[in-house]
């Protein structure tokens, strides 16, 4: 059974970090690209960054392009989202997905709160 | 940027009654990159449909989806209680590509 498993979220200051990782297990994760997807407070989906399987391509939404850096340890089974330079409007849900097949993900974590807030 | 717009935003029908479902596209898509899916408050997103008609394993076969140039549509044949959600398009195209989700619309028991 494919499992993600999203942590690291919380509460942090405009112009903040935070790192979120995600825990895949059930299926051979360094064959997969892998994606970031997030939700703001009762609003629709916005597709945040994905990584191809061997890191050698990464997407970013324009919004967080320059700010948040995505990034895999494949030996960890593990994704990883960095956010800088946080802003109120990066309050979301941070959903961890797979892709499967190109261009669509198929199975999604439950998700961590990231709340950007003084 | 492609833009996915999904009409109605609110569509009210009792269990049994048929869904009708529209997603339409601002630019063409290639239809091997539209995908449905279903969301129920506090859930993570479901995939329904990938490749704008095949279902993803373990959908039920009420569920269906087709298009016709930029509309795409996604029909349920015999609304069960369950369906009762939010269901987001989402399409990958465009020049510089880029991934992009339609607003939703809201399913709710009439």
């Amino acid at each position: 059974e494919v499992q993600l498993v999203e942590s690291g979220g919380g509460l942090v200051q405009p112009g903040g970090s935070l790192r979120l990782s995600c825990a895949a297990s059930g299926f051979t994760f360094s064959n997969y690209w892998m994606a970031w997807v997030r939700q703001a407070p009762g609003k629709g989906l916005e597709w945040v960054a994905n990584m191809k399987h061997d890191e050698s391509e990464r997407y970013y939404v324009d919004s967080v392009n320059g700010r948040f850096t995505i990034s895999r340890d494949n030996a960890k089974n593990s994704l990883y989202l960095q956010m800088n330079s946080l802003r109120v409007e990066d309050t979301a849900v941070y959903y961890c997905a797979r892709v499967r097949p190109w261009p669509t993900p198929d199975s999604w974590g439950q998700g961590t709160l990231v709340t950007v807030s003084s | 940027e492609i833009v996915l717009t999904q009409s109605p935003g609110t569509l009210s029908l009792s269990p049994g009654e048929r869904a009708t479902l529209s997603c339409r596209a601002s630019q063409s898509v290639s239809s091997s990159y539209l995908a449905w899916y279903q969301q129920k408050p506090g859930q993570a997103p479901r995939l329904l449909i990938y490749a704008a008609s095949t279902r993803a394993t373990g959908i039920p076969d009420r569920f269906s989806g087709s298009w016709s140039g930029t509309d795409f549509t996604l029909t349920i044949s015999r609304l069960e209680p369950e369906d009762f959600a939010v269901y987001y398009c989402q399409q990958y195209g465009g020049s510089p590509p880029g991934h992009t989700f339609g607003q939703g619309t809201k399913l709710e028991i009439k």
